[in-house]
């Protein structure tokens, strides 16, 4: 149990450019989360999947953003036509699946993707 | 919509002494777990403590421990014997207890600095 990867830990780029983030969840675990963190503020919940699906989204999630996870391991979190406002900590977590028993309720952070748009 | 509030945007406190860490929350649903994540320079939360609200008994976890109070809605961190390696953001978290909405809604943090 290697915990949950992110990738890359940071990126800067120029405004209008598409980014792409990568999250490699726990390996059991089903359910995959997307945050997004700016400073001095905690987590705000982005989307989640349960396995390949993906079965909530926040209404942070506009349509410049997308994300999938292809075969219900790692997940890639896009952003197109980037803004000075997506500039954050994007946060990736997992955790088991409903009914896996004691502990599916607490998610497992991966160290974050900070973002910055110039 | 559950809220969750921090009102101490910073505490402080001597090394060895105890701390107290304050947060509020607003729901109408009477199953849910609370939750307080630590958020160390390095970034990654860590999960501190959780609590089930259908238990009266207050969690604790080592040094760690929560003053859980239902119909206040107040959920606190104690901390005992406070450690250098005890700095960090500190976050109280909301996550409903029924399938299907599983996010975790966040507070807007304490910091905590320890003092030598």
């Amino acid at each position: 149990d290697t915990g949950v990867s992110q990738d890359p830990r940071h990126k800067i780029t120029k405004r209008g450019q598409n980014v792409t983030f990568r999250c490699d969840p726990i390996s059991e675990h089903n359910r995959l989360y997307w945050y997004r963190q700016t400073l001095g503020q905690g987590p705000e919940f982005l989307t989640y999947f349960q396995n390949e699906a993906q079965l909530e989204k926040s209404r942070l999630l506009s349509d410049r953003f997308s994300a999938e996870r292809p075969k219900g391991s790692f997940s890639t979190l896009e952003i197109q036509r980037t803004e000075q406002g997506d500039s954050a900590m994007y946060l990736c977590a997992s955790s088991p699946d409903a009914g896996a028993g004691l502990n599916n309720e607490k998610l497992f952070f991966g160290s974050g993707t900070q973002l910055s748009v110039l | 919509a559950q809220t969750v509030t921090q009102s101490q945007p910073e505490m402080s406190v001597q090394e060895a002494e105890t701390v107290t860490l304050s947060c509020t929350y607003d729901t109408s649903e009477s199953d849910y777990y609370l939750f307080w994540y630590k958020q160390p320079p390095s970034r990654q939360m860590i999960l501190v403590i959780r609590q089930e609200a259908y238990k009266q008994q207050n969690a604790t976890e080592n040094r760690f421990s929560v003053n859980f109070q239902k119909a206040a809605k107040s959920f606190s961190l104690k901390i005992s014997d406070s450690q250098l390696g005890d700095a960090a953001m500190y976050f109280c978290a909301y996550r409903s207890y029924w399938a299907g909405n599983e996010k975790l809604t966040f507070g807007t943090g304490t910091r905590l600095t320890i003092i030598p």
